[in-house]
């Protein structure tokens, strides 16, 4: 039982070039979570889901896509990446309402 | 959205000492959890508690539901225990994170 995985764990990326964050879960949960965690700062929620093929908005949306084909993946998209995504980003996941948990996290450097 | 509060911001503690972190919120909340992420970025769940008590070794923590507020108690503290502690809370799927209360454990 792996919990909560995240790949990769690091990634340096150019203005403007895309990319996708894979993040996967053993547990059945049904709710999966993407946040990114600033310096000095509390994560943010970015977009979720609360079941196989739906998502919706968090808090920083912007510049960002997501898709949860499968129950168990929930994949993080850039486009066009910009410097201001440069972050740490969590996935989490939980059944309903309840205690989530947490990946290790993907540091992302956008020059 | 909800507000989250945690205090202090930073703490500094000599090894064997006693602490307490606070987390005030804005709303009723459907859930609670404090977690520590260690000095790696690692996120780890100390509590889930909504409401009520509970204990964990040298760790333990109490929520207030209708005061809005979470009690995070650290016993005879040691240096594995530095690092940043975050409260969040969610009142409709969504954490809303605190910034977090820095710890520095001292030998």
């Amino acid at each position: 039982n792996a919990g909560v995985t995240q790949t990769p764990k690091f990634r340096v990326l150019k203005t403007g070039q895309s990319m996708t964050l894979l993040c996967a879960q053993d547990m059945n949960h049904e709710y999966m979570y993407w946040y990114r965690q600033d310096p000095g700062m509390g994560l943010r929620l970015i977009h979720y889901s609360v079941g196989e093929g739906t998502t919706a908005k968090g808090e920083v949306p912007d510049g960002y896509n997501v898709s949860r084909l499968k129950k168990q993946n929930f994949l993080l998209g850039l486009e066009s990446a910009a410097p201001s995504q440069t972050s740490v980003y969590f996935c989490a996941s939980s059944i309903s309402n309840y205690e989530q948990y947490f990946g290790p996290g993907t540091r992302l450097t956008v020059t | 959205g909800i507000q989250v509060e945690q205090s202090p911001p930073d703490l500094i503690l000599q090894e064997g000492a006693n602490s307490t972190l606070r987390c005030n919120f804005s709303d009723s909340v459907n859930n609670l959890q404090w977690f520590h992420q260690n000095p790696w970025g690692q996120l780890i769940n100390l509590f889930y508690i909504p409401s009520g008590t509970k204990q964990n070794g040298r760790l333990s923590a109490t929520t207030v539901a209708t005061e809005r507020y979470s009690l995070l108690y650290i016993s005879s503290s040691q240096t594995t225990d530095s690092g940043v502690y975050f409260c969040a809370v969610d009142g409709d799927y969504k954490l809303s994170f605190g910034a977090g209360t820095t710890v520095t454990v001292r030998a």
